[in-house]
């Protein structure tokens, strides 16, 4: 069965470098997802990636964030400058225009020190 | 704004027994809802949609609109039922973004 794969499955960083977290969502999907969860908490909309560009982001991902597909295969969020309320297990997710469902990949957990 | 509220963060139950996960949502329109797994160490998966109406793993959830609530149900619960289970809202007017309720660990004791 197909998969959306993530790397790393941890990252540590300290509090201002900039972080990549990459994504290999299933190859005939079309929609792109991020979600984080914090410890304890809710998993939350990050940003949502179709046709090239963002067609939905959430109040939590600003100026510090950015996504891209740079070939066609990968997905990345980058953080530009990490903060220690950026620690969390981030999730990403793709799925088809015909199915409601999505497919989550495994998650990275990113801890900021 | 939409929300989704899973009141139970842990629900213990014996192996055999009837089990709900309760799950009620806020919205204006018309909502598609979703349950989640997520067993231990593994992603996130889909368990069940409400427009599809199935039964997966012996679970079953109806959309009650009256209500407000979806809530997962399974009348014999097994061990290898032990996980997280999430009920998420999909908004078909912001991209198809989830929103999750908070959660609800499953844990079945023989």
């Amino acid at each position: 069965e197909p998969e959306v794969t993530q790397t790393p499955s941890h990252q540590v960083t300290q509090m201002g470098q900039e972080v990549i977290l990459r994504c290999v969502p299933i190859s005939n999907h079309l929609y792109f997802y991020w979600y984080r969860q914090i410890l304890g908490q809710k998993v939350e909309f990050l940003v949502s990636f179709y046709n090239n560009e963002i067609s939905e982001k959430s109040e939590i991902f600003d100026d510090q964030f950015s996504v891209e597909r740079p070939d066609g295969s990968n997905f990345t969020l980058k953080i530009r400058s990490t903060k220690l309320e950026d620690s969390a297990m981030y999730f990403c997710a793709s799925r088809t225009g015909f199915s409601y469902g999505y497919t989550f990949g495994s998650g990275t957990r990113l801890t900021v020190v | 704004a939409q929300r989704v509220t899973q009141p139970e963060k842990l629900l213990s139950v014996f192996k055999g027994a009837p089990v709900e996960l309760k799950c009620n949502y806020s919205y204006s329109g018309s909502p598609e809802l979703f349950w989640y797994v997520q067993y231990s160490r593994q992603r996130l998966q889909l368990l069940l949609r409400h427009i599809s109406r199935e039964s997966i793993k012996g679970f079953t959830a109806d959309l009650n609109k009256g209500e407000t609530s979806f809530h997962l149900k399974k009348p014999f619960a097994q061990e290898e039922d032990s996980a997280m289970y999430y009920c998420a809202l999909q908004n078909y007017n912001a991209g198809n973004m989830l929103t999750f309720g908070g959660g609800t660990r499953l844990m079945v004791k023989p």
